[in-house]
């Protein structure tokens, strides 16, 4: 059973620290999607792949998210420094460029607190 | 932007009462989504409709796209305490591979 898996599950951090979270997408899927999580926002898209390459991240704070694909295998989502106000759950997706047949897979998220 | 606007927030039932969501784009949309997430867990697809005035169900769930592809409805038949969550809808435009999501309707249920 093929799953986004995502690490580490939880994260607590003191502000100004780097934070680093990975995701391993589903095996043969060419999109790649980085969503937050808050209670007030609800699910908000930070950046996303397609085929490795970023289509789009302006949901992202500029300076100091950045997100990254070294390989097909591996997406990263860095915060630095990081900011209370980043405290919130943060989901990788995964999922096919084919209108129609777009569904997301979702990992199971980290939890991020930043102190 | 595209905007999607799902009500009501929240909806308390009792088990065995029906429970409806509903979702609107602010834009005409290629397929529309429903996704579920448990209280700790993360959104699960639950299925995706792409036609016009399309009906889809799933036993106890049934799932309408509006004439226009700019609205959507969930309804839940005799709710269970199983159906607790958040249903999120979440809209596409087609080209961009990219869904919204609404806000999400959490549902609890009383035993």
């Amino acid at each position: 059973d093929a799953r986004v898996t995502q690490t580490p599950r939880h994260k607590v951090t003191e502000m100004g620290q780097e934070v680093t979270m990975r995701c391993q997408p589903i095996l043969g899927h060419n999109t790649v999607f980085w969503y937050r999580q808050t209670m007030m926002q609800g699910l908000e898209l930070l950046a996303y792949f397609r085929n490795r390459a970023p289509l789009d991240d302006s949901g992202m704070p500029k300076d100091r998210f950045s997100a990254e694909m070294p390989d097909a295998t591996l997406a990263t989502l860095k915060i630095q420094p990081s900011e209370p106000r980043d405290s919130a759950v943060y989901f990788c997706a995964s999922g096919l460029d084919n209108p129609g047949a777009d569904t997301q897979y979702f990992g199971p998220g980290t939890r991020l607190t930043v102190l | 932007g595209q905007q999607v606007m799902q009500i009501p927030q929240y909806q308390h039932v009792q088990e065995g009462e029906d429970f409806t969501t509903y979702c609107n784009s602010s834009t005409t949309l290629s397929n529309i989504q429903w996704y579920k997430q448990r209280p700790g867990g993360h959104p699960v697809f639950l299925i995706q409709l792409v036609k016009s005035g399309e009906v889809k169900k799933q036993k106890r769930l049934t799932f309408q796209f509006g004439e226009a592809k700019k609205n959507s409805s969930l309804h839940i038949t005799a709710t269970q305490t199983t159906d607790v969550g958040t249903y999120f809808c979440a809209g596409s435009g087609g080209s961009n591979y990219k869904l919204t999501f609404g806000k999400g309707t959490l549902l609890t249920v009383n035993p």
